[in-house]
């Protein structure tokens, strides 16, 4: 079973508006990630964030994490046409070792 | 940077054909891994590699899939027999743990699509 869970499964907003995905897992971790993924393409890292951290900001990105709901978002600002693809959580599992495990994913699609 | 290196990019085959997958990780990474993506199941991953021994292979769906990776410039992923149920997008990442600025990212590569008639 996927260790985390994004929700929604599919996004569908106008260009310039905020798009919010979130991601519920079930162990306990070190570190999340978010990653994107174009259609046809391989994944790609966005950002980390540490068991220690609250929030974090990459650019139009930002990332929130609770611990003790376990759970994480991703916003992503002012959209863009170009923002349109799958993102991904993925956990590290909290016992030190390098394996992720991924989630099942969120379609973004955003329309001009 | 070349990135990770898969290939092929597309491989068709009929069931019962060997089917192999070829990696090249970033140069510098110690960490390879093979995941499986399909609609019904998602991304999972199959095995793992930290310089070079395979560290956990718990998700290889059984045995006729097995890996290697001989040196640290490559590894392959190798079904025999294959099967329809075996037709999924590939994808091998690498990284090295610790690496300052790159802790725990992985990096992919642009995946192999497997049809299996």
């Amino acid at each position: 079973s996927q260790q985390g869970e994004e929700d929604p499964q599919a996004l569908s907003i106008q260009e310039g508006e905020n798009a919010t995905m979130n991601c519920s897992y079930k162990t306990s971790i070190n570190n999340l990630q978010w990653y994107r993924q174009n259609s046809g393409r391989g994944l790609v890292h966005l950002i980390l964030i540490r068991s220690n951290e609250r929030e974090k900001h990459s650019g139009r990105l930002r990332v929130t994490l609770d611990t003790s709901k376990k759970s994480s978002s991703l916003l992503i600002t002012a959209s863009r046409a170009a923002d349109t693809a799958s993102y991904f959580c993925a956990t590290d599992g909290g016992g030190g070792g390098n394996k992720l495990t991924f989630g099942t994913g969120t379609q973004l699609k955003v329309e001009l | 940077d070349a990135g990770v290196i898969q290939s092929p990019r597309h491989e068709v085959t009929e069931m019962g054909q060997e089917v192999t997958l070829r990696c090249k990780p970033i140069s510098g990474h110690n960490s390879l891994f093979w995941y499986r993506q399909t609609m019904m199941r998602g991304l999972e991953l199959l095995i793992y590699f930290n310089n070079n021994v395979p560290i956990d292979d718990s998700g290889m769906p059984e045995d006729r899939f097995s890996a290697k990776m001989p040196n640290a410039s490559f590894s392959t992923l190798k079904i025999q027999p294959s099967e329809p149920r075996d037709s999924a997008v590939y994808f091998c990442a690498s990284n090295h743990p610790g690496l300052a600025g790159s802790t725990d990212t992985q990096y992919f590569g642009p995946g192999t699509r497997l049809t299996v008639l």
